[in-house]
């Protein structure tokens, strides 16, 4: 099925563990983005990629790192826990010219840090 | 202030009502102006996607926008249980790419 793969889909992580967070899109889409979903914020935007091998920085991307070595997959890594990275994390891809398709959303990793 | 502000409800309506969903924005230079869907723990779906001023429509769906007001707006015509959801508009800020601002979503349950 055509779509935004996100695994996996729920972790309990301990304060200070590592861990990546997994998105695939097999739409051939240029752009991708990694956003997380807090009760009351929204959603807000950590990192974003227009291509493979460009990334930059949202609006949230302290202790968040990505890369986006192929156009399909775009990796979130948690380099150290924190129980404030407790949240819904969402990947989404489009076109590289935004139009009325809009956004794919993946279903969501919750992820919760201990 | 936020970019954008949209009211969180909830906001219960009993099924066949007319359901009106508002956004807010502080930049008159907004261009792109979307409404999402997210159902219970799922990601959200576009749902309408308009440029100018206006209304665009899409089967029970209207979507409006006030460019001189700042104000979008989304309707539900005769609303079914199977609209209860979370509604996020969303907008596109000029020069930002493909960068979207959301608004924090309105949590809708339409009750039999």
């Amino acid at each position: 099925n055509a779509g935004v793969t996100q695994t996996p889909k729920f972790q309990v992580l301990k304060t200070g563990q590592s861990m990546t967070l997994q998105c695939a899109q097999d739409m051939n889409h240029e752009y991708m983005s990694w956003y997380r979903q807090d009760p009351g914020m929204g959603l807000r935007l950590i990192h974003y990629s227009v291509g493979a091998g460009i990334t930059d920085q949202g609006e949230v991307p302290n202790g968040y790192n990505v890369s986006r070595s192929t156009t399909e997959d775009f990796p979130l890594r948690l380099l150290s826990a924190a129980p404030s990275q407790t949240s819904v994390y969402f990947c989404a891809s489009s076109y590289s010219k935004l139009n009325n398709y809009g956004y794919t959303f993946g279903s969501g990793t919750r992820l919760t840090v201990v | 202030q936020k970019e954008v502000e949209q009211d969180p409800g909830p906001l219960s309506v009993p099924e066949g009502a007319i359901v009106s969903l508002n956004c807010t924005y502080s930049n008159s230079a907004f261009q792109y102006f979307m409404w999402y869907r997210q159902y219970s723990r799922k990601g959200p779906e576009l749902l309408m996607y308009t440029y100018s001023s206006g209304n665009k429509e899409d089967g029970r769906f209207t979507a409006q926008v006030d460019k001189s007001s700042k104000y979008i707006s989304l309707f539900i015509r005769d609303s079914q249980p199977s609209d209860s959801a979370t509604y996020l508009c969303a907008i596109r800020k000029p020069g930002g790419g493909n960068k979207l601002t959301f608004g924090t979503g309105t949590q809708l349950k339409v009750e039999l």
